[in-house]
């Protein structure tokens, strides 16, 4: 009866290193999403897959970060070359399909630290 | 999300119901009414949505208003574990996968 499980839970790293974090959402959730959330700002949308597909990567805030998610299930996101504006509580969610009819279950996130 | 208006902050006593308000003028007849909430150092909980009825789970009740203007979040008897930030929303038909708070309700359980 897992959730929607994060890891690392915590990552600090130096300034132009790559991270990689990842998402395992609940199992048979078709939709995921990856949000991400500084300190006391709200919730930015980052992207969103169906299956293996992301119909919607248009929060990615630059080239430098990627997302895939394999066998419609475990999702990971890539950030290249490190700034410290990158730091920040990086959520996923996962859903039963992306409808707005549907609930959206989060994971406690990474939260990310850029030194 | 389109915007919706919520007060800042909240404070209840435990075991004691509390009604937390939140105004949607703006609404669209197929959009759903969400409410997520977060404990400090967590994700965000779903803890109810609904269209035109009224809702109840295991968490809570949601009244919806019959103009759909407006809604209620009702936790029925608070605990210490309830104290978050509460957020109203409601996903814009198109995009409802991209869930976007705002300030939200700081509700906080006094012992």
């Amino acid at each position: 009866g897992a959730g929607v499980s994060q890891s690392p839970s915590n990552k600090v790293t130096e300034k132009g290193k790559d991270v990689e974090l990842r998402c395992d959402p609940i199992s048979g959730h078709t939709a995921l999403y990856w949000y991400r959330q500084s300190l006391g700002q709200g919730l930015e949308f980052l992207i969103y897959f169906q299956g293996n597909s992301a119909p919607d990567k248009s929060g990615l805030p630059s080239d430098r970060f990627s997302a895939e998610r394999t066998g419609g299930s475990v999702s990971t996101l890539t950030i290249q070359r490190t700034q410290q504006e990158d730091s920040a509580v990086y959520l996923c969610a996962s859903s039963f399909a992306g409808y707005s009819n549907q609930p959206q279950h989060f994971g406690d996130g990474t939260r990310l630290s850029i030194l | 999300d389109a915007k919706t208006t919520q007060p800042n902050s909240m404070e209840s006593n435990e075991e004691e119901p509390v009604h937390l308000p939140c105004n949607h003028s703006t609404i669209s007849g197929t959009d759903y009414i969400h409410w997520y909430r977060q404990l400090p150092s967590q994700g965000p909980e779903y803890v109810i949505h609904g269209l035109t009825s009224n809702v109840n789970n295991r968490m809570a009740s949601l009244a919806i208003a019959e103009d759909r203007k407006s809604s209620t979040l009702i936790l029925h008897r608070a605990t210490l574990r309830d104290a978050a930030v509460y957020y109203c929303i409601h996903p814009l038909t198109g995009s409802n996968y991209k869930l976007t708070f705002g300030k939200g309700t700081l509700l906080t359980v006094n012992p």
